[in-house]
């Protein structure tokens, strides 16, 4: 099946900084996904990005299908963007299972 | 808020119990994916169901299964728990049942085995 991979696995930030968050894939996907898990445990939706770029607010995603990666960017971190990152992908002949990489653990601090 | 509800948010049981975790869709989502979150095995796709009708099954142990009701929600049964069973479960749903369609997540059952 397909191999989803995070980088770094750890980060730590000053509030205010950029960053930018890597996911690379094994296989060719028709589906990609970026997710926030909270310190309470929910994963939150941050992008659906198959292909393409897409932003949302301080937040922006940009997903190079032909070369197998994905990547976050987060500008002018705030402290409440602390949490794991996981990026998930679907390969096209495996439904739409979601495999999820490692994630990233950020902490921003004040 | 993603529309998906879960129940019960926590659960404490004892090996060898069995126990039923709820899940109820998106409204017009047709499609219940399971997953399990433990610290050793990551994030893990169990198995999905679109419109009563089981699809797709990953790493399920034959102690676990789900299924899918007619009014759509959806339960996943554990039975003979072990420690190691011991995550966080959380249901997805999407429209569709292929690739193409967004999964949207619920708050997680936080399942304690002692």
């Amino acid at each position: 099946g397909i191999q989803v991979e995070q980088s770094p696995p750890d980060l730590i930030l000053q509030e205010g900084a950029n960053s930018t968050l890597r996911c690379n894939f094994s296989d060719s996907v028709n589906n990609l996904q970026w997710f926030h898990q909270n310190p309470w445990g929910q994963l939150i939706n941050l992008f659906y990005i198959p292909s393409g770029t897409k932003q949302n607010g301080r937040l922006s995603a940009t997903t190079v299908a032909t070369e197998r990666y994905s990547l976050l960017y987060i500008s002018s971190s705030q402290t409440t963007d602390s949490g794991v990152y996981f990026c998930a992908a679907t390969s096209v002949d495996a439904g739409n299972m979601l495999t999820f990489g490692g994630g990233t653990r950020l902490m921003v601090k004040p | 808020d993603s529309g998906v509800t879960q129940t019960p948010k926590h659960l404490i049981t004892a090996t060898g119990q069995r126990v039923t975790l709820r899940c109820s869709p998106r409204s017009g989502d047709l499609s219940v994916y399971w997953y399990q979150q433990s610290l050793d095995q990551g994030l893990q796709f169990l198995i999905q169901y679109y419109n009563g009708e089981e699809r797709a099954k990953g790493n399920i142990l034959e102690r676990f299964s789900a299924q899918q009701f007619p009014d759509l929600h959806s339960e996943l049964n554990l039975s003979s728990l072990e420690l190691g069973d011991s995550a966080l479960y959380f249901c997805a749903s999407s429209r569709g049942q292929g690739a193409g369609y967004e999964q949207y997540f619920g708050p997680g059952t936080r399942l304690t085995v002692t």
